[in-house]
Parts: structure tokens; C-alpha cells; sequence
């Protein structure tokens, strides 16, 4: 496995459901992120991860809930969402926190969310 | 206002043409200016960035920063079908900041 890689591709899921997403970076970076990307509307930042602690939440519902146990794996678990939070859910890696310099950020290829 | 602006097509060009792909922005302590690419059911990825003012050129590609009127372009020469994909042009303050992102201008080339 190289770069990011997020699982699952696609999620349906009901209002009252407990699910998760999952990310894992194989680039040895330190920093993660969680974007949400929906129609029309330019990528939110949800939450930052440098060396597994949460530097930023972006005013993100408590139905979302961040998890990073090491440097190298992300966690979004989902609860009792809403359906205008379907949308495609980014995980992002740099080597620092904001990607120093040049900024660059490596992205999954997302996670596309469906709530019913 | 929106810190930045771009408008989010779709744009459809024939194979060949010339693409200028542009964004404003409110906030005129961004410093680092960015291009993304991101191709259907694919995560973006970085195309170009540049510092401060001016130009860049990468082969075919070239991202131009306008300070004085917080305006960056992002030109594509001999555009191709493969270019067809959605461009984000992002920006942030200082090395250790955030990027904000525009909604994303989608690009289609037609063979």
C-alpha cells in the first residue's frame, strides 16, 4: 500500500446508525486531517492531528468523532448523523502540521457518505 | 465576502485550447498559493504552488499571483483530454497555517 488510503469507498447509512471511517498513511507523516468535501461548496477542514494529538476542531458537530491512536491511522466515527451531512469525506496527510512551507497536502481518495 | 472565489463552472474547451483558471481572495495576508487537481472519484493533488508574487511554469501549466489584486490564474497550454478534472486553487497565511480552499472549477476537454 502507498500514500493514503481510505476504506470504506462508499457508506450508506441510517440516521440512527453508528458507523466509522477509516485512513492510513504510509508516508511517515505527522500531521492527518479530516476534510468534508460537498457539491459546489469548497473543502471544509474538520479536524488536525499532529503526532496523534488534535491541534484543531473546527467547530465540527459532536455526531462526529475524531480518533487517531499513532501517527500513521485516523478514525472518524459517525452517529445519529443527518442527512445533509452526506458528502465525500477526505483524510489528508503532511509531514508537518499545515505542510510546512509549499503546504502539501497527500489525500485518500475519500470516503462517500450517503445518509438516509 | 468570501476569504476566496472561484467560480465553479463546468468550463468545456475543444483539445488544444488554452485554459485560464482563475481565483480571488479577501485576505491579503496569504502568502503560499495553491493548484489542485482532482479527477473523478479521486482525492485532489497538489499541481503547483508558488510564494508570494509572480510566475511559475511546469511544462504546460503556468500559475500566475497577483497580489495587488488578489487574483492567482492558473493557465494550461495545448490542454488535453486528460486535463478534464476539477482545479482547486488554495491559499494560506504562513507556513504553519491552514489551507483554505475554493469551491473548485471542473474542466472538461473535449478530443
Amino acid at each position: 500500500e502507498t500514500g493514503v488510503t481510505q476504506t470504506p469507498r462508499h457508506l450508506v447509512m441510517g440516521m440512527t446508525n453508528k458507523k466509522s471511517l477509516k485512513c492510513e498513511q504510509h508516508l511517515g507523516h505527522n500531521a492527518m486531517y479530516w476534510y468534508k468535501q460537498s457539491a459546489k461548496k469548497p473543502l471544509e477542514l474538520m479536524f488536525v492531528y499532529n503526532f496523534k494529538e488534535q491541534t484543531e476542531n473546527n467547530s465540527v458537530p459532536s455526531r462526529f468523532s475524531p480518533e487517531c491512536p499513532n501517527s500513521s491511522h485516523l478514525f472518524l466515527h459517525l452517529h445519529t448523523l443527518q442527512p445533509e451531512d452526506s458528502a465525500l469525506y477526505l483524510c489528508a496527510s503532511s509531514q508537518e502540521v499545515g505542510g510546512a512551507g509549499a503546504g502539501e497536502l497527500f489525500f485518500g481518495e475519500g470516503s462517500r457518505l450517503t445518509v438516509l | 465576502q468570501k476569504e476566496v472565489e472561484q467560480d465553479p463552472g463546468p468550463l468545456s474547451v475543444p483539445e488544444g485550447a488554452i485554459v485560464s483558471l482563475n481565483c480571488t481572495y479577501s485576505n491579503s495576508a496569504f502568502q503560499y498559493f495553491m493548484w489542485y487537481r482532482q479527477y473523478s472519484r479521486k482525492g485532489p493533488e497538489l499541481l503547483m504552488y508558488t510564494y508570494s508574487s509572480g510566475n511559475k511554469e511546469d511544462g504546460r501549466f503556468t500559475a500566475q499571483v497577483d497580489k495587488s489584486s488578489k487574483y492567482i490564474s492558473l493557465f494550461i497550454r495545448d490542454s488535453q483530454p486528460s486535463d478534464s478534472a476539477t482545479y482547486l486553487c488554495a491559499m494560506k497565511r504562513g507556513s504553519q497555517g491552514n489551507l483554505i480552499f475554493g469551491k473548485g472549477t471542473k474542466l472538461s476537454v473535449k478530443p
